[in-house]
């Protein structure tokens, strides 16, 4: 399973676009690239999903280099409800079984302020 | 609303007590998971079915068991509660094949004494 490194914790203010690099050497053919975002005392939440180039939807974009081996998610003028941890996720997903389950790592801590 | 329904939310049981964690979804998902998280920790896979009438370990199996009642429901036993059972545990579900999340429930908070 691939191993997935991003940063402890950011710091931002509101208004202000937040970049979250997460490195993933050992992604695989056929892995997608998730991330989750997750409120105290609440499940993780599906953000957005990629496997290469650039996605966007509604919350945030997803940009992936071509040799796949990091990503970085946007969060375009965050807001202080945006204040959460953040995961990245390698594996193929909605699999579980040897195909690779997702592996949920201790994510990065945004702290958007005002 | 669609989504994956935990009960109870919270517990608090003494060490060897046993305790069942239900968890339910409703979008005709094949694969359920059940995940503990513990402070300031990210979350760890304790047992996983990859459809109905399938169950295997993950990272965290020992002191658990696990049942795939149907398409629908994946139980979560503890035979004998231990204090290092103490977390929060998230069932969660998702499609097979594609490009698809997991949907998450909303956690029972366990304390063992």
């Amino acid at each position: 399973l691939a191993k997935t490194t991003q940063p402890i914790s950011m710091d931002s203010y509101e208004g202000q676009e937040v970049n979250i690099t997460c490195s993933h050497n050992n992604i695989a053919t056929n892995d997608y690239i998730t991330w989750y975002q997750q409120f105290p005392s609440q499940g993780p939440r599906f953000i957005i999903q990629g496997y290469k180039t650039k996605v966007t939807n509604e919350v945030a974009s997803l940009f992936i280099p071509a040799d796949r081996k990091s990503s970085t998610l946007s969060l375009p003028r965050v807001s202080l409800s945006d204040t959460a941890v953040y995961y990245c996720l390698v594996g193929v997903s909605g699999r579980g079984g040897s195909q690779g389950n997702l592996i949920f790592g201790k994510g990065t801590k945004l702290s958007v302020k005002p | 609303n669609a989504g994956v329904t935990q009960t109870p939310k919270f517990q608090v049981l003494k060490t060897g007590q046993s305790m069942t964690l239900q968890c339910a979804q409703d979008m005709n998902h094949n694969s359920m998971y059940w995940y503990r998280q513990d402070p300031g920790m990210g979350l760890r896979l304790i047992y996983y079915s990859a459809s109905e009438g399938t169950t295997d370990k993950g990272e965290v199996p020992n002191g658990y068991n696990v049942s795939r009642l149907n398409k629908r429901e994946f139980s979560l036993r503890l035979e004998s509660a231990a204090p290092s059972q103490t977390s929060v545990y998230f069932c969660a579900s998702s499609e097979g094949g594609g490009p698809y999340g997991y949907t998450f429930g909303s956690g029972t908070r366990l304390t063992v004494v």
